[in-house]
């Protein structure tokens, strides 16, 4: 598997500002998606990022509140915009190498808001 | 989706098998289960999926029932480090079968005890 890394591993945000994490892979992989895991609660995947397009959101998410962006094989950025406390969660991405491949998971951002 | 059903909370001994239960009964042919766990909020880690036969790796093994409506993942012996929450996912393709989702559930709680 490749080696994921995510900026920064943790934040303190106040409300009304943005944040853009950062999820960096050592490898070209096809595929990159974008999880919450909220306080006490399961992964919820938020969107795959698609290289060279525009991601593709589940539903519940907009892209005028995520958006990500996704400029080669390697990286992928996730901001949370205008932030309210509720969006206080751990944000991870994950890659699979290729579509049918085994997903692995970076260590997250925690992310507060206040 | 096929959707997956866990205990909430397992206790094991160290140094015993731990044998984690998942029913999924609406899984259909061409779907894998995989299994994850996840230690204290870092990023799910990869233990193990299958299609219909057994399977064993380094980390553990997993039994999937002939109708695949079940599977147990077993770690021969489990120790501290081993108290994580585990999750059972049925991997099914997006609704429009570009990729492949997987669908956190609340998952085990697996406790090991000295």
């Amino acid at each position: 598997s490749a080696v994921i890394s995510q900026k920064p591993s943790r934040d303190i945000c106040q409300r009304g500002t943005s944040l853009t994490i950062q999820c960096q892979v050592d490898s070209q992989v096809t595929m990159m998606f974008w999880y919450r895991q909220q306080p006490g609660q399961s992964l919820t995947l938020i969107a795959t990022a698609n290289q060279g397009s525009e991601a593709t959101y589940e539903s519940g998410f907009v892209i005028d509140k995520f958006p990500i962006s996704r400029p080669n094989l390697t990286f992928s950025t996730l901001t949370v915009s205008n932030m309210s406390p509720e969006d206080s969660s751990i944000y991870l991405c994950s890659e699979s190498y290729r579509i049918t491949d085994t997903q692995y998971f970076g260590p997250g951002t925690r992310l507060t808001v206040l | 989706d096929a959707k997956t059903t866990q205990p909430p909370s397992m206790d094991c001994a160290e140094g015993r098998a731990a044998n984690l239960p998942c029913n999924h009964s609406t899984i259909s042919g061409n779907e894998y289960v995989y299994w994850y766990r996840q230690i204290h909020s870092q990023g799910p880690q990869y233990i193990i999926h299958g299609l219909k036969n057994n399977e064993t790796n380094e980390m553990a093994s997993l039994i999937i029932t002939e109708d695949r409506k079940s599977s147990t993942l077993i770690l021969p012996h489990a120790t501290l480090r081993d108290t994580a929450v585990y999750y059972c996912i049925v991997r099914v393709l997006n609704s429009g079968g570009s990729n492949y989702k997987l669908t956190f559930g609340k998952g085990t709680l697996l406790t090991v005890n000295p």
